[in-house]
């Protein structure tokens, strides 16, 4: 089955400081990745997404490549601000899976905590 | 225009209660969809719904969960007699049209704990 695989947080960084979160995932088909992200009370925000191999999401500074030969997403931002901090999920959804590709998977999550 | 809505945020049962997940999906979207995350897990798919129909419940478990979404009103995530493996936060999403193309939408989650 499909499966999604993502660092272990919590993680702690000072602001403008580089991001790195690491996301490999485990798939049967060619799925279509994303990072969402969950500020404090708030639901998850879709924040990137990658639809085929060597694409590149980016929003609001962060960017992540779809590494097929790795099959990796890595969540990356070269300069973190305060208010990224958040959970942040990677996620994947598999367009071959029997026509049911609304079906996300998703990561642990990953706690950010960013100080001034 | 409001995102999506989840109520109650947190909710604590008794095992043997039930427990009533309410999830309003944002203006104009049709389709609705719930995940639930158990401890140190990722979130996990359940159910997908439109109006008054069930799509997909491939992710529900067999026995004591249902959902519905009339037409009129939110859609409901019900679990009857709960029990301690059943807390978990259960987040509901939607879209405009089916997932595939377009984006799903959360809601915060409800935090079901029972005790």
């Amino acid at each position: 089955g499909n499966s999604v695989t993502q660092m272990e947080g919590p993680v702690t960084l000072s602001e403008e400081a580089f991001l790195t979160i690491n996301c490999t995932y485990t798939a049967t088909g060619y799925p279509s990745l994303f990072w969402y992200v969950q500020y404090p009370g708030e639901g998850l925000q879709l924040l990137l997404k990658a639809t085929k191999a060597d694409d590149k999401g980016s929003n609001k500074g962060f960017e992540a490549t779809y590494r097929k030969e790795t099959t990796s997403f890595h969540l990356e931002k070269g300069s973190v601000q305060v208010s990224d901090s958040a959970v942040y999920f990677c996620a994947l959804s598999d367009p071959n899976s029997g026509g049911s590709n609304y079906k996300l998977t998703f990561g642990k999550g990953t706690l950010l905590t960013v100080n001034p | 225009n409001a995102g999506v809505m989840q109520n109650p945020r947190h909710l604590v049962r008794r095992r043997g209660q039930e427990a009533r997940l309410r999830c309003s999906p944002m203006k104009g979207h049709s389709h609705v969809y719930w995940y639930r995350q158990l401890p140190e897990e990722g979130l996990k798919f359940m159910v997908y719904l439109q109006k008054e129909n069930i799509i997909d419940e491939s992710g529900m478990p067999k026995e004591r969960f249902s959902a519905e979404f009339p037409k009129e009103g939110p859609s409901i995530l019900r679990i009857q007699q709960v029990v301690r493996g059943d807390s978990a936060a259960y987040f509901c999403a939607s879209s405009l049209g089916l997932a595939e193309t377009y984006e799903q939408y959360f809601g915060p989650g409800t935090r079901l704990t029972v005790t």
